[in-house]
């Protein structure tokens, strides 16, 4: 069974820096895409950053380009996201999802995601 | 970028209800679209990929069709573990947004 286990959220401060993982197990993560989509409190769910099976192709949405990046560790099962000057409207649960191949962007499983609040 | 709409935003139905729910892109996306099942405090479920096919345990009234820019889901008989909202997403190239949902409660 594919399981995928977000952790790293917490308080910080605008501007300062977090980093959320991501930890897949019941399938080898190598094989397959991954991407983070976020869900402000009360909002809908956006796309924020993705990267290819190998690691070597990664996309952002405009609104985290320049601040967020996101990273794996296939020997780990492992997924990040390096996120940089954070901003107040970036707070949101944060949920990682394993893509349906080794690319494109259909999300067949999700972790249960976790919070970031970043306020001052 | 491409842009995704949903109508309704809400509906109120009926246990055994036909519910259907409609997905707009922005432009031709052919059949790279997906519908999402989220219900309160949970993380999204895939219900439908690649506009009509149904994921692996979803239940066979849930049902999409469409391509290129106007697509549907549609529920055939609601069922009460069917109360959510449900997204559309396309997933034809980066960035793959959402809709904006269609919450789905009881009348």
């Amino acid at each position: 069974e594919v399981q995928l286990l977000e952790s790293g959220g917490g308080l910080v401060q605008p501007g300062r820096s977090l980093r959320l993982s991501c930890a897949g197990s019941g399938y080898t993560l190598s094989t397959y895409a991954m991407s983070w989509v976020r869900q402000a409190p009360g909002k809908g769910l956006e796309w924020v950053s993705g990267i290819s099976g190998s690691g070597g192709n990664t996309y952002y949405a405009d609104s985290v380009k320049g601040r967020f990046t996101i990273s794996r560790d296939n020997s780990k099962n492992t997924l990040f996201l390096q996120m940089n000057n954070l901003r107040v409207e970036d707070t949101a649960v944060y949920y990682c999802a394993k893509i349906m191949g080794a690319v494109g962007g259909t999300f067949d499983y999700w972790g249960q995601g976790t919070l970031v609040t970043v306020s001052s | 970028d491409i842009q995704m709409t949903q109508s309704p935003s809400s509906l109120s139905a009926s246990v055994g209800d036909r519910v259907t729910i409609t997905c707009r892109a922005s432009q031709s996306i052919s059949s790279y679209l997906n519908w999402y099942q989220q219900k309160p405090g949970k993380a999204p479920k895939l219900l439908i990929y690649g506009a009509s096919s149904l994921h692996s345990g979803v239940p066979s009234r849930f049902s999409g069709s469409g391509s290129g820019t106007d697509f549907t889901l549609t529920i055939g008989s609601l069922q009460p573990e069917d109360f959510a909202t449900y997204y559309c997403q396309h997933s034809y190239t980066p960035p793959f947004s959402f809709g904006p949902g269609t919450k789905v409660d009881i009348k």
